[in-house]
């Protein structure tokens, strides 16, 4: 089955910084890979698929790349509203479906 | 506007049973395949099973096999997940979603992700 690693775990950052998410596959998912924000005490939401497809309604400082196994969530100029947890998940010749351990972005 | 609404979370004793539905509405059901997804107390998310939209393919995580069933009406527009012989590690937030793009056989997907999602239920399993 494919792993999939996310990194870091946590990180800080202020009001209009720029931040990068990274996530792993253990094997190549072309650019099967999804990403999704959840905020404490609601549902995931998806951000981008396809590895940089934006979702309909996503502000565009929410950005994705990547390929084969290495991919990035990128977020232009933080929001308050953007702290939150980021998790990436593979839809490579799936089931079974593999989520990333999270990304949890704090206020610095 | 596209939702899903899901209910029939508890606190049930270990070696329990348990009925989770999600209802559906601002789309057509029947189209879509669903998923059960889950995430324990301060953890992350873990994906538990998915039904193919007519209900033909089935494919469950491996801790729950043989235990959970996930079922579908079509003509009620509600997904199910029973839940039988519950453990203390099954205590979590289930959250119903949408397999929603993406391209599927009758046996696999590709390209595919989970919205909308529910605002989950949560299932306490404890003596």
């Amino acid at each position: 089955d494919i792993q999939m690693t996310q990194s870091p775990s946590s990180l800080s950052a202020a009001v209009g910084d720029r931040v990068t998410i990274t996530c792993r596959a253990s094997q190549s998912i072309s650019s099967y890979l999804n990403w999704y924000q959840q905020k404490p005490g609601k549902a995931p939401k998806l951000l981008i698929y396809g590895a940089s497809s934006l979702q309909s309604g996503v502000p565009s400082r929410f950005s994705g790349s990547g390929s084969g196994t290495d991919f990035t969530l990128t977020i232009n100029s933080l929001q308050p509203e953007d702290f939150a947890i980021y998790y990436c998940q593979q839809s490579y010749s799936t089931p079974p479906y593999a989520f990333g351990q999270g990304t949890k972005l704090e206020i610095k | 506007q596209v939702q899903v609404v899901e209910s029939g979370g508890g606190v049930v004793q270990p070696g329990g049973s348990l009925r989770l539905s999600c209802a559906a509405s601002g789309f057509t059901f029947s189209s879509y395949g669903m998923h059960w997804v889950r995430q324990p107390p301060g953890k992350g998310l873990e994906w538990v099973a998915v039904i193919w939209n007519d209900g033909s393919t089935k494919y469950y995580e491996d801790s729950v096999k043989g235990r959970f069933t996930i079922s579908r009406d079509n003509f009620k527009n509600t997904l199910y997940l029973q839940m039988n012989s519950l453990r203390v590690e099954d205590t979590a937030v289930y959250y119903c979603a949408r397999l929603s793009g993406g391209s599927c056989t009758s046996t696999s997907c590709y390209g595919d992700w989970f919205d909308p999602w529910g605002q989950g239920t949560l299932v306490t399993v404890s003596s």
